[in-house]
């Protein structure tokens, strides 16, 4: 079966721009989650999605960072405006409660942002 | 969320057995212990899943005592290929999709 497909791979921008992330979950998996992996460090959990409604996004950085999932397939993350601390790698995740007894979590390649 | 520790780095050697402790002193009655492996630039994969006791794959074993209060990944005969970063997490199983928090990993460095 297809994995968690992310584009882009890279990304550069300055300061105070705007990026979006995009997200394709793994077919028939309800659950998606938005991961940010800081260098060195394991991912830590931004928001998680069961079908389109949020379950947790306690961690999210509303102030600059949303994330939709409109349809309970793909999903969007954005960033607006950029800081320098938000460079990191952005992973993504799908599972599917049901399906496995150990309710794995299926990571995508993420997402590299680096800002300048 | 019960908290993990585990070693923050280790070396070994091709056909080695590794053994990976983690401590999670806090851990749960509803909590399974799980294990992921992440190499460089590719998201995390999940190894072993277990409750108490001992639980093997085809990949590893994990070996969790009576009290719970710790558990050891075991990977026989590693390669050059396992080089890589091992996560230890407690999670709550819940039919709403498990939340995953990550700590810092032990950084498995495989040498020829």
């Amino acid at each position: 079966e297809a994995g968690v497909a992310q584009s882009p791979r890279y990304k550069i921008i300055e300061k105070r721009q705007s990026v979006a992330f995009w997200c394709n979950p793994i077919s028939g998996h309800a659950t998606l989650y938005w991961y940010q992996q800081i260098l060195g460090q394991g991912p830590k959990l931004l928001i998680q999605f069961q079908n389109n409604g949020v379950v947790d996004d306690s961690q999210l950085p509303k102030d600059r960072f949303s994330a939709e999932r409109l349809k309970g397939v793909d999903s969007t993350l954005k960033i607006q405006p950029a800081k320098l601390e938000d460079s990191a790698v952005y992973l993504c995740a799908s599972s599917s409660p049901g399906t496995s007894s150990y309710n794995e979590q299926f990571f995508g390649p993420g997402t590299r942002l680096t800002v300048l | 969320l019960a908290k993990t520790t585990q070693p923050i780095s280790m070396d070994s050697y091709e056909g080695q057995e590794v053994n990976i402790t983690c401590s999670h002193n806090n851990i749960a009655t509803n909590d399974y212990i799980t294990w992921y492996q992440q190499f460089p630039s590719q998201g995390p994969r999940f190894i072993i899943q277990g409750y108490k006791t001992k639980v093997t794959n085809e990949v590893a074993s994990l070996f969790i005592p009576a009290d719970r209060k710790s558990s050891t990944l075991s990977l026989p005969r590693v390669s050059l290929s396992d080089t890589a970063v091992y996560y230890c997490l407690v999670v709550l199983m819940n039919n709403a999709g498990n939340m995953l928090t990550f700590g810092g990993g032990t950084r498995l460095m495989v040498k020829p």
